[in-house]
């Protein structure tokens, strides 16, 4: 299995622009998970899905992040408009199953200028 | 408030030694916690995971202990070698659950020939 895909695997944008951020899961997962990692605020869960709906949203910091799973072998994680403070490393991780290990993607990392 | 402590400190070992690191936790529960490891540029791995009940779990030279009074987990790697050189984070999920994990900022570790 190839594991958790991300892409893109770096994102270079001006601020105010539309940033999209892509995550294939492992096949058969049924959890998927975005998170954000920084050095201030270390690794933060921003949402999770099960079955391809969002259960848990209450870390996502805004209104203008956003995330969708169209279906079970993709998600997106969308923020508009970006602002400098949102650049990070954004990590897509799945399960298998309630309580099951979770396998990180290789992150995509994001700089908004 | 509830957090989770790690060493800030990078920790450096000389190649065979024990590297022992500790991840204090208040305010919380927890009815488990997982220990990951994480390289440069790439997303954290899974490694062990000990449950409330469990006072130490064992993987090949990695053993964890949990003392829920102490509200400690303490990491240790055996005959260390340089390829263990890395981030290792501790996380846990406050609501006993198994999704909504909270990580700490990690401690780096760094084994030296």
């Amino acid at each position: 299995d190839a594991g958790v895909i991300q892409s893109p695997r770096h994102e270079v944008t001006e601020m105010g622009q539309e940033v999209t951020l892509r995550c294939k899961p492992i096949s058969g997962h049924d959890y998927l998970f975005w998170y954000r990692q920084t050095m201030m605020r270390g690794l933060e869960l921003l949402i999770y899905f099960n079955n391809n709906v969002p259960i848990d949203d209450s870390g996502m910091p805004e209104d203008r992040f956003s995330a969708k799973m169209p279906n079970a072998s993709f998600s997106t994680l969308k923020i508009q408009p970006s602002e400098p403070r949102d650049s990070a490393v954004y990590f897509c991780a799945s399960s298998q199953g309630q309580g099951k290990t979770q396998y990180f993607g290789p992150g995509t990392r994001l700089l908004v200028l | 408030s509830q957090k989770i402590e790690q060493n800030s400190e990078a920790l450096n070992i000389q190649e065979g030694k024990t590297a022992t690191l500790t991840c204090n936790y208040t305010n919380y529960s927890p009815a488990y916690l997982q220990w990951y490891r994480q390289d440069p540029g790439r997303g954290p791995v899974f490694l062990l995971l000990i449950r409330e009940n469990e006072k130490e779990k064992r993987k090949e030279r990695l053993k964890v202990t949990f003392d829920t009074t102490l509200k400690q987990s303490l990491f240790h790697i055996t005959a260390s070698q340089p390829a263990d050189s890395a981030t290792y984070l501790c996380a846990l999920d406050p609501l006993g659950g198994y999704n909504k994990l909270i990580f700490g900022a990690g401690t780096r570790l760094a084994v030296h020939p």
